[in-house]
């Protein structure tokens, strides 16, 4: 099995820019995939295949990546961005990870 | 609309069995493999299992791996997981995953069900 590190909080401003990293040796063998969940809430994809935005997910949210490290940034961050942050993958024989989750705090 | 509704949860004592099911609607459920994810209460979250769009693959995290079944009924548009010799540790909410892309083993979950509560304690 495998992991995927992402930092366990991460806190900002309202109106700035929130930067989430994930980490894992697999990550530039496969795709990426954000989600977002808020307290009692079912997660919810907000990036997919290390860049794509599903439709209904506003602008200010965009990935990236770079080696063993993808990236989940999101410009302007609102009040209602507050939640956990989670990333996820998979390897080649099937099995999928997610990383440890991320609490974005909004200041 | 794509539905996801799982069902079968409840409290079972350690060493027990349970059956979750997961009832689909809303798109073409036999061309979509599919997942089971749990969290435990305050944790994060943890994939355990996937089958392949027909049912002919399966594919188990290694805390579950010889103790869980994933199956589907593509006729019923029915997913099911038997889980058995339950440990304190398999205490979550279990949620059914709808892949994003059709066909595919490996990827993303577009859609989530409101997840069911299982609890083992004696």
């Amino acid at each position: 099995s495998y992991e995927l590190t992402q930092p366990p909080s991460v806190s900002v401003s309202p109106g700035q820019t929130a930067r989430i990293t994930c980490s894992g040796d697999t990550l530039p063998k496969q795709y990426t995939y954000w989600y977002q969940q808020k307290p009692g809430q079912v997660p919810v994809l907000v990036i997919y295949k290390d860049t794509e935005r599903p439709s209904g997910i506003p602008e200010r949210f965009s990935g990236s990546s770079s080696g063993t490290t993808v990236t989940l940034t999101i410009s302007g961050v609102q009040a209602e961005d507050e939640a956990d942050y989670y990333c996820q993958s998979a390897d080649s024989s099937g099995t999928s990870v997610f990383g440890g989750g991320t609490k974005l705090t909004v200041l | 609309e794509v539905q996801l509704l799982e069902s079968g949860g409840g409290l079972v004592q350690p060493g027990g069995s349970l059956r979750l099911s997961c009832t689909a609607s809303g798109f073409t459920f036999s061309t979509y493999a599919m997942s089971w994810v749990r969290q435990a209460p305050g944790k994060g979250l943890e994939w355990v299992s996937a089958i392949s769009d027909s049912g002919g693959g399966t594919y188990y995290a290694d805390s579950v791996k010889g103790r869980f079944t994933f199956s589907r009924d593509n006729s019923k548009n029915t997913l099911y997981l038997q889980m058995n010799s339950l440990r304190a540790e398999d205490t979550a909410i279990y949620y059914c995953a709808k892949r994003l892309d059709a066909a595919a083993t490996l990827g993303g979950f577009d859609y989530w069900g409101q997840g069911t509560l299982v609890t083992v304690s004696s």
